[in-house]
């Protein structure tokens, strides 16, 4: 059982939408800034956002995060076969003092 | 250029110790916190420690008294000491540099597996 909890998978259509949740607790997501990452096969993860809502250099502005209370979501738009991936989002948990991340979500693009 | 290179992973048998090594290159570990992270085969990816600057270090319950999470700053390398190992620690092991910040930079991980 994940801290952290996110849907298994998520669909869409290339060029449309998807969104991600992760839902939390007060004392991790609540409290901490939320990360989001993906990964594709055989490879390590990818940072997409930090600090909430904020993009490393590189990663294209189709990818946005967001937070509101104990839940964040991923946003991607202008969906691409190439976003085909295993999508997770991780945090601190102050009650556990330790890190912690949402079981991951695999994306398909239709 | 910014890199990190694990290595020591391997074939274990349960109940067995195993020292990784995370070497470091492009910054210095000691100026910065230093995580591991570990993804099981076909699994999700599961924190498994962190050193701060200053030393403090914390672990996840999972591994907390059996694996320890050091680093040499004239090597300027770090280290998973794991003892005790289990079926269930098996996994590619990451080393992460400033995990969730803007400067974040993962290794290419180096597998453990524990088995008889």
């Amino acid at each position: 059982q994940s801290v952290l909890t996110q849907p298994p998978s998520v669909s869409a259509a290339p060029g449309q939408k998807v969104t991600i949740s992760c839902s939390g607790s007060s004392s991790n997501i609540g409290n901490n800034y939320v990360s989001w990452y993906q990964q594709l096969p055989g490879t390590a993860p990818k940072l997409l956002i930090y600090e909430n809502n904020r993009r490393p250099s590189g990663i294209p502005d189709r990818f946005s995060g967001s937070k509101s209370g104990t839940s964040a979501t991923l946003g991607i738009t202008g969906l691409q076969t190439g976003d085909e991936a295993d999508y997770y989002c991780g945090t601190w948990d102050s009650s556990l003092s330790a890190g912690v991340f949402g079981r991951g979500t695999k994306l398909t693009v239709l | 250029e910014v890199q990190l290179v694990e290595s020591g992973g391997g074939l274990i048998q349960p109940g067995g110790s195993l020292r990784l090594s995370c070497a470091a290159s492009g910054f210095t570990v000691s100026s910065t916190y230093m995580s591991w992270v570990r993804q099981a085969p076909g699994k999700g990816l599961d924190w498994v420690s962190v050193i701060y600057a200053g030393g403090s270090t914390y672990y996840a319950d999972s591994v907390k008294g059996r694996f320890t999470i050091s680093r040499d700053n004239s090597k300027n390398t770090l280290y998973l000491q794991m003892n005790s190992l289990r079926a269930e620690d098996t996994a590619v092991y990451y080393c992460v540099r400033d995990w969730r910040s803007s400067s974040e930079y993962w290794g290419q991980g180096t597998l453990v597996t524990v088995s008889s």
